[in-house]
C-alpha cells in the first residue's frame, strides 16, 4: 500500500465546474501537508499548504482531517489553465508524494 | 532570484553505462534533495542533504546510485551501472530551513 493514495483520474470537467480531489495518507507521524501542481513535462510547484482549520486561496480550498488522515482539494469555477496533475504531498523529513490526479478542463 | 539549475536536461544511455547529473540549488538554500519520478508516478525522494551532510538516503539504491555535495552547494547524482528501470526524470529541489521546496526542471533519463 502506498503511503499517500490518490485517485489517478483523469477528471474531465467543463469550464466553470467545481471539482474535488481526495487523498489519504497512512503514516500518522506525517508533519505537514501540501498540494502541488505539475504541468505536463514540468517540475512540481507548490499550490498550497493544508491546515486542519482549512484554508482558501482564491478558487482553491484545502482541508485536512488528521483523525481520518484525509486531505482534500476543491477547485471552484474551473479554468482551462487549471488543467494539470495535482499531487497530494505529506512531509516526514523529505516530501512524500502521491501518484497525482490528472485534471483536464475542457471548453 | 535564480531558480534551481540542473543539467543535462536530457540524457539517453545504454544499460550498464554510467551517467551523472548536476544540480545547483538556489543561493543560500542549505537543504538539497534528489527525487526520482517515474512516468505516471509522483516523485520519490532519493536523498536529502543538509549543507554537505546526508540527512536521509534510505531510499537510495546504494549498489548503483551515489550522490555528493562536497562544498555544501552544488550536488551530483551518479548511476553506475544504469538499468532499464532507471528511466525517469531526476528532480533536484532545494529549501531554506525546511520551508518550501523549489524544484529544478529535471533531467529526463532514458536507458535503452
Amino acid at each position: 500500500r502506498k503511503e499517500v493514495e490518490q485517485d489517478p483520474g483523469p477528471f474531465n470537467v467543463p469550464e466553470g465546474a467545481t471539482v474535488a480531489f481526495n487523498c489519504t495518507y497512512s503514516n500518522s507521524a506525517s508533519q505537514s501537508f501540501f498540494w502541488y501542481r505539475q504541468d505536463c513535462r514540468k517540475e512540481p510547484k507548490l499550490l498550497m499548504s493544508v491546515y486542519s482549520s482549512g484554508n482558501e486561496d482564491g478558487r482553491f480550498t484545502a482541508q485536512l482531517n488528521r483523525a481520518s488522515q484525509y486531505i482534500s482539494l476543491l477547485i471552484r469555477d474551473s479554468k482551462l489553465s487549471d488543467s494539470a496533475t495535482y499531487l497530494c504531498v505529506v512531509r516526514r523529513g523529505g516530501l512524500i508524494f502521491g501518484t497525482g490526479t490528472r485534471l483536464q478542463v475542457f471548453p | 532570484e535564480a531558480g534551481v539549475a540542473q543539467s543535462p536536461r536530457y540524457k539517453i544511455i545504454e544499460k550498464r553505462q554510467s551517467v551523472a547529473f548536476w544540480c545547483n540549488p538556489i543561493s543560500g538554500h542549505a537543504t538539497l534533495y534528489w527525487y526520482q519520478q517515474i512516468l505516471g508516478q509522483g516523485p520519490k525522494l532519493l536523498i536529502q542533504f543538509q549543507n554537505n551532510g546526508v540527512v536521509d538516503d534510505s531510499q537510495l539504491p546504494k549498489d548503483r546510485f551515489s550522490a555528493e555535495r562536497l562544498k555544501g552547494v552544488d550536488s551530483t547524482l551518479k548511476i553506475q551501472p544504469a538499468k532499464l528501470e532507471d528511466s525517469a526524470v531526476y528532480l533536484c529541489a532545494s529549501s531554506n530551513r525546511g520551508y518550501e521546496q523549489y524544484f529544478g526542471p529535471g533531467t529526463r533519463l532514458t536507458v535503452t
